[in-house]
């Protein structure tokens, strides 16, 4: 089945740090998502990109379709402490079902 | 706005015990998610809804686990009869617009099957 491949699986930064990760596949999606999970609490939505090449922000978050549509990158600018979380990608496929990748783990230090 | 509500929050019961979850969807979503989150697995589609009517449920791991949607407003997860390796965190979506992923998720279930 198809799989996504999320890296780093952690990150411990600075605060005032920018932020990289990165979800690969070997197949093709239509449409990635970039999730936030807190502790207790069910993921939210952060960013839906919907075209190859698309670049889209939310604030300080920046996200982008991988020209191949087998990838796509998350930019945080400017960490904070409420940074902190779990940021999982996501891919839509031609079979309609959401594959998640693994998630990054992001720890900030103050 | 209410969001996603889930009942109950944390579930603990033995092996062998019926388990049902609960969710009520964002007033007016007309797509419905059922997700399992463990640690080893990550957070794995179950089964979803559109419009009240079950679209995939390919995920589903076995005949133990059924879902319905009588209505636009209510859904449930049974489990029955529950097994240890049931444990996890279930949580309901939902979304609209026929935006067929999850827009909205609930806080979860955590299931521990003793």
């Amino acid at each position: 089945g198809q799989q996504l491949n999320q890296s780093p699986q952690s990150m411990f930064i600075q605060e005032g740090e920018d932020v990289s990760m990165n979800c690969t596949s070997s197949s093709i999606f239509n449409t990635w998502l970039w999730y936030k999970q807190e502790p207790g609490e069910g993921p939210v939505l952060l960013i839906a990109l919907y075209k190859a090449g698309e670049l889209t922000s939310n604030g300080r978050l920046t996200a982008q379709f991988g020209i191949t549509r087998k990838d796509s990158f998350l930019n945080i600018s400017a960490s904070i402490p409420s940074d902190v979380g779990i940021y999982f990608c996501a891919g839509l496929g031609g079979a309609q079902k959401l594959v998640f990748g693994q998630g990054t783990r992001l720890t900030i230090n103050p | 706005d209410a969001g996603v509500i889930q009942s109950p929050r944390h579930e603990v019961t033995e092996m062998g015990q019926e388990v049902t979850l609960r969710c009520k969807p964002i007033s007016g979503h007309d797509y419905l998610f059922w997700y399992r989150q463990t640690m080893m697995r990550g957070l794995e589609l179950l089964i979803y809804f559109n419009n009240n009517v079950p679209i995939d449920d390919s995920g589903m791991p076995e005949d133990r686990f059924s879902a319905k949607m009588p209505n636009a407003s209510f859904s449930t997860l049974k489990i029955q009869p529950s097994e240890p390796r049931d444990s996890a965190v279930y949580f309901c979506a939902s979304s609209f617009g026929g935006v067929p992923w999850p827009q909205h998720f609930g806080d979860g279930t955590r299931l521990s099957i003793l």
